[in-house]
């Protein structure tokens, strides 16, 4: 499969535990977005990378998100603290060298915080 | 503050209609309006529209966007139980297409 990949697909949680997403993206794609979805409204913008570098985050992303992607190819989005607001289905997106072209989408990864 | 709104929410049709699904947006430094199918899990692109009065088609989905009025409507023919999905519209500002602001979907449930 060459599409974007995240993992793990589903994680259970407590409140107040740590979690980290991983998202591999699209091989030659150097373009990178976290976004968050929950449930009966459409995916919302958290952070943009170009190769390693995080351009742009999201009022979204509170002081317990942070993102990395260290060496411009797979990245991790890591919740600290987490509460039940959190339970989302996050979703990584990878796009191409043009930033006029679209976005492909993984498949997410679903936090359901307890 | 930016907007994309989608309607229907939802919609209920037999196998062979033709549905129209609307979009319509306010946001500032439009560049392009996005359709996405999420079944689901991912959403799935379906079409990129930049410029007013031209058709996008692919098969029986077809789509087209007025900049002047500020919305595009997905069209999709002699539907079949397969394009049961949520229907996601998306506009990109600047020159970022993947940064984009989404609607919450119009959700198909299509009945043979």
């Amino acid at each position: 499969d060459t599409g974007v990949s995240q993992d793990p697909r589903h994680k259970i949680t407590k409140r107040g535990q740590n979690v980290t997403f991983r998202c591999d993206p699209i091989s030659e794609h150097n373009r990178l977005y976290w976004y968050r979805q929950t449930l009966g409204q459409g995916p919302e913008f958290l952070t943009y990378f170009q190769n390693e570098a995080q351009l742009e985050k999201s009022r979204l992303l509170s002081d317990r998100f942070s993102a990395e992607r260290p060496k411009g190819s797979f990245s991790t989005l890591e919740i600290q603290r987490t509460e039940q607001g959190d339970s989302a289905m996050y979703l990584c997106a990878s796009g191409g060298g043009q930033l006029n072209t679209e976005a492909f989408f993984g498949q997410g990864t679903r936090l359901t915080v307890v | 503050e930016d907007k994309v709104v989608q309607s229907p929410l939802s919609l209920v049709v037999h196998e062979g209609d033709t549905v129209t699904l609307n979009c319509s947006y306010e946001v500032t430094n439009f560049r392009s309006l996005l359709w996405y199918k999420q079944e689901k899990k991912a959403p799935t692109f379906l079409f990129m529209l930049t410029s007013s009065g031209i058709e996008k088609k692919s098969g029986r989905l077809s789509s087209i966007l007025d900049k002047k009025e500020l919305f595009s409507i997905l069209n999709i023919t002699a539907t079949q139980t397969g394009d049961s999905a949520i229907y996601l519209c998306a506009v990109a500002k600047g020159t970022n297409a993947g940064k984009s602001t989404f609607g919450d979907g119009t959700t198909l449930t299509v009945k043979p």
